[in-house]
């Protein structure tokens, strides 16, 4: 695609629930980042997936977040056992390499949990 | 500790008026320094890139200044329009590792 789609754009759901949020990057992007940004805050780093490295994970706040990326495009974002605290953007970022290119990032998935 | 520090956390400006936000930084050490823009709901896009040795570098109306001696960095918006409203943000990479450290952000409100 053009860009970097993430979906869904909102979701709410009940503390204690499970949710996933997805990510299409652009095609032919190594790098995949996620990144979660609460209100009025910067963006908090997640993880990072390049190519068929181990991703870097040193950025999920705890265990039950997780993320995989299926065949090097696809990502998802795992949140389980949700909590308000987890209410924030999550945004999706990729881009060709990690150095002197710029990201190229989605809209994001507005997370409520209520 | 790594950090990058923006100024003023907020603006108002009248359109058609220049302005410059700040950002100063502590990251090191440094490969390059970028400034996004980011609209209220929309994820950042980026305005520009520059590595230590780049002094300024223009898109448009945007301006970025850079002094890696000081550690400082300006974003110079000319000739602001309604369009530029957003929130400016200030991004720092370390040269040791892929994470960028991220400023929270200038938000510019231009009112006609």
């Amino acid at each position: 695609g053009a860009g970097v789609s993430q979906s869904p754009s909102n979701k709410v759901t009940e503390k204690g629930k499970d949710v996933e949020l997805r990510c299409d990057p652009i095609s032919g992007h190594t790098a995949l980042y996620w990144y979660r940004q609460s209100l009025g805050q910067g963006l908090e780093f997640l993880i990072y997936f390049q190519g068929n490295s181990a991703p870097d994970k040193s950025g999920l706040p705890s265990d039950r977040f997780s993320a995989e990326r299926t065949g090097g495009s696809v990502s998802t974002l795992t949140i389980q056992r949700t909590q308000q605290e987890d209410s924030a953007v999550y945004l999706c970022a990729s881009s060709l390499a990690n150095r002197l290119y710029g990201y190229t990032f989605g809209s994001g998935t507005r997370l409520t949990v209520v | 500790k790594n950090q990058v520090e923006q100024s003023p956390q907020s603006l108002i400006i009248l359109e058609g008026k220049n302005c410059t936000l700040q950002c100063n930084y502590t990251v090191s050490p440094f490969s390059n320094l970028r400034w996004y823009k980011q609209d209220t709901g929309r994820g950042p896009v980026s305005l520009t890139i520059m590595t230590f040795s780049e002094n300024t570098k223009s898109n448009g109306r945007y301006t970025a200044t850079l002094d890696a001696d000081t550690k400082q960095s300006s974003l110079h918006i000319t000739a602001s329009q309604l369009s530029d409203s957003a929130s400016y943000i200030c991004v720092v990479a370390p040269s040791s590792n892929y994470q960028l450290i991220w400023g929270a952000g200038t938000k510019l409100i231009i009112k006609p």
